[in-house]
């Protein structure tokens, strides 16, 4: 079955402890994507990989980081977690940047 | 300021009533694509129609369809005889080919269906 997947669905953790949230595609996509959703604020892009080895900022990368060593792979990297990275991110791929995308089926992150 | 805008915020109809969502979007590049995307209340994301800027006929399948106008930079959703598993929110999004890589989203809209 075609799918994106995130790991893990839902974290609670603490101000400044590192986390990663692992995202994997098997459709062989060339584009990946991080967002991040908030009320009232839709969905904003955080980070894209076009192909491996290549990443990009989107509209939110400060506090966030991310790698692109494998094709399917595509972790979100929060080095120092603060409050106001509380929220619901969603991982995607498509073939290409204004292919549709798919998307993973979100990971809550609640930061303390 | 905002690519996308969505400005129905909320939206609640009586089960069949016809409902229209609007998407205004913003961009000065020539060859463009156009997304809607429906995100139910269990929370996944789902695709529903990319139209690409060349492309400005109207598309209907089955009870949604979508009016694209590029003289007034919108894309709107229109679903006809709402049921209550329409009740979810909308998100409009555009990517621009000449950068390629970035998708913008609007700020969605939340629509309810009452039975």
């Amino acid at each position: 079955e075609a799918q994106v997947t995130q790991n893990p669905r839902y974290l609670i953790t603490v101000t400044g402890k590192k986390l990663t949230v692992t995202c994997s595609q098997n459709m062989n996509h060339e584009y990946m994507s991080w967002y991040r959703q908030d009320p009232g604020l839709g969905l904003r892009q955080i980070y894209y990989s076009m192909n491996v080895e290549v990443t990009d900022k989107g509209d939110v990368p400060e506090g966030y980081k991310v790698s692109r060593k494998e094709k399917r792979n595509f972790p979100l990297i929060l080095e120092s977690p603060s409050p106001n990275q509380t929220s619901l991110y969603f991982c995607a791929s498509s073939r290409g940047g204004w292919e549709t995308q798919y998307f993973g089926p979100g990971t809550r992150l609640l930061v303390l | 300021a905002q690519k996308v805008t969505q400005a129905q915020t909320e939206i609640s109809v009586v089960e069949k009533e016809d409902v229209t969502l609007d998407c205004v979007y913003e961009t000065r590049d020539t060859t463009y694509y156009l997304f809607w995307y429906k995100q139910p209340p269990s929370g996944e994301l789902v695709f529903l129609i990319r139209r690409n800027s060349f492309d400005e006929q109207n598309e209907i399948s089955g009870r949604y369809s979508w009016n694209f106008q590029k003289s007034t930079s919108s894309f709107n959703f229109t679903i006809t005889a709402s049921q209550v598993v329409d009740s979810a929110v909308y998100f409009c999004a555009l990517s621009e080919a000449d950068t390629g890589n970035q998708f913008y989203f609007g700020t969605g809209t939340s629509l309810t269906v009452i039975p």
